[in-house]
Formats: C-alpha cells, sequence, structure tokens
C-alpha cells in the first residue's frame, strides 16, 4: 500500500524567513505529485504539480522538487508571509487515478 | 470558469436519515473524485469515476454509500441510512484527464447526530 508521509506536522516560523515542506513516499512508481494548500474550513488549492518526468516546479515564491528515487518531495517558500499561514498537503498519483494524500503540514508565519 | 460547486455546503441531519451530497465538476473534466476528510483518518479517496463511469469504488466504506455520475456534470454522493461516524467534510475534485492536475470543490461539512 502507497504512503505519503509528511513531517513536521506543525511548522511555525517568524515572517520573511525562507522554510522547507517535506514529503515522503514509500513507492517511486509515482507518476505525478500535486501540492496543496488548506486554509482552515476551507476546500484544497492546488499550488504545484510535478510529473514524474520532471524535477521541479516554480510558480511565484513557491519551488517543489520531485526525487523518485529517494522518496522525496520539498516544497520551497520564499520569503514567508503571515498570509502563507495554512495547512499544507502532498498527494502522490499512483496507478488508476488514485491520489494518496498526506496528512499535512500546519505552517504558522509569524508577524 | 466556476471552479467545482458542491451542495450543500452544511448538512445536519439526523441518525437513520438519508443524506445526498452533490457536485457539480468544472466543465470539460472527464475525471471526477469524491474524499472524506476527517481529523483522525485525514483525506481519503471514496470513489473516481472517468467519463461518468466508476473505475474504483475500494474505498466507499460500506454499503449504505452509493455514488452516481448520470452526466458529464453532475454527481452525487449519497448515504442511507446515516450514522453519527459519518459525520466529516466530503470532497468533490475533478481533472480533465487521468493524472493530471485535480481542482477540488469547498467542500460539504456533514453533521450526522
Amino acid at each position: 500500500k502507497q504512503e505519503v508521509t509528511q513531517i513536521p506536522a506543525a511548522l511555525s516560523v517568524p515572517e520573511g524567513e525562507n522554510l522547507v515542506l517535506n514529503c515522503s513516499f514509500t513507492d517511486s512508481a509515482i507518476y505525478n505529485l500535486q501540492w496543496f494548500r488548506q486554509d482552515p474550513g476551507k476546500g484544497l488549492t492546488s499550488l504545484l504539480l510535478i510529473q514524474s518526468s520532471q524535477r521541479e516546479q516554480t510558480s511565484g515564491r513557491l519551488n517543489a522538487s520531485l526525487d523518485k528515487s529517494s522518496g522525496r518531495s520539498t516544497l520551497y517558500i520564499a520569503a514567508s508571509q503571515p498570509g502563507d499561514s495554512a495547512t499544507y498537503l502532498c498527494a502522490g498519483l499512483y496507478n488508476f487515478n488514485k491520489f494518496y494524500f498526506g496528512s499535512g503540514t500546519k505552517l504558522n508565519v509569524k508577524p | 470558469d466556476a471552479g467545482v460547486i458542491q451542495s450543500p455546503r452544511h448538512e445536519v441531519t439526523e441518525m437513520g436519515q438519508e443524506v445526498t451530497l452533490r457536485c457539480k465538476p468544472i466543465s470539460g473534466h472527464n475525471s471526477l473524485f469524491w474524499y472524506r476528510q476527517t481529523m483522525m483518518r485525514g483525506l481519503e479517496l471514496l470513489i473516481y469515476f472517468n467519463n461518468n463511469v466508476p473505475i474504483d469504488d475500494s474505498g466507499m466504506p460500506e454499503d449504505r454509500f452509493s455514488a452516481k455520475m448520470p452526466n458529464a456534470s453532475f454527481s452525487t454522493l449519497k448515504i442511507q441510512p446515516s450514522e453519527p461516524r459519518d459525520s466529516a467534510v466530503y470532497f468533490c475534485a475533478s481533472s480533465f484527464n487521468d493524472g493530471s492536475e485535480q481542482y477540488f470543490g469547498p467542500g460539504t461539512r456533514l453533521t450526522v447526530t
């Protein structure tokens, strides 16, 4: 069974800091990996999707990388802002269009 | 684009009642997913459809749960009879094709008393 793990479960940083969120997966036969953001009481907002043939994707202050051989993906957030405070989830896509989600990292950026 | 639309946003019902959740995927998307999110179990895939056909329903917890997709623009998730342990947030998501980026709806918060 594919497992996706996110550590730490919670992270608190001061505004302006660069930070890295981690996502690890047990099965390297991953097709895609997608990063989401979830605000309290809201749905999931897609941030970045990395295809298995890619190593990274960038959008604004966000950069996500994928290393299939080590079973890891990272989400880098540059110059963090209080508005970045949310829960960040990663999801790995395996066969038959089935995404497996991590339990998320709750980020708090302090002003 | 209006995004994925779900209704109702909140549902409170008594144990034993039938509950129907509704979803309208993004126009042109041919894959639709139903998820359930709880504090204890996180986000779980219940069922997904491709071109209106159920492909994998292995995540549906019990026979009390059923899902349909009568056409490309509408899907329902039904719980009959509902139980307190079904209380959760139910999300619908859609994507353009297999393996592409998923877009989530705002969710339906279900409370069964």
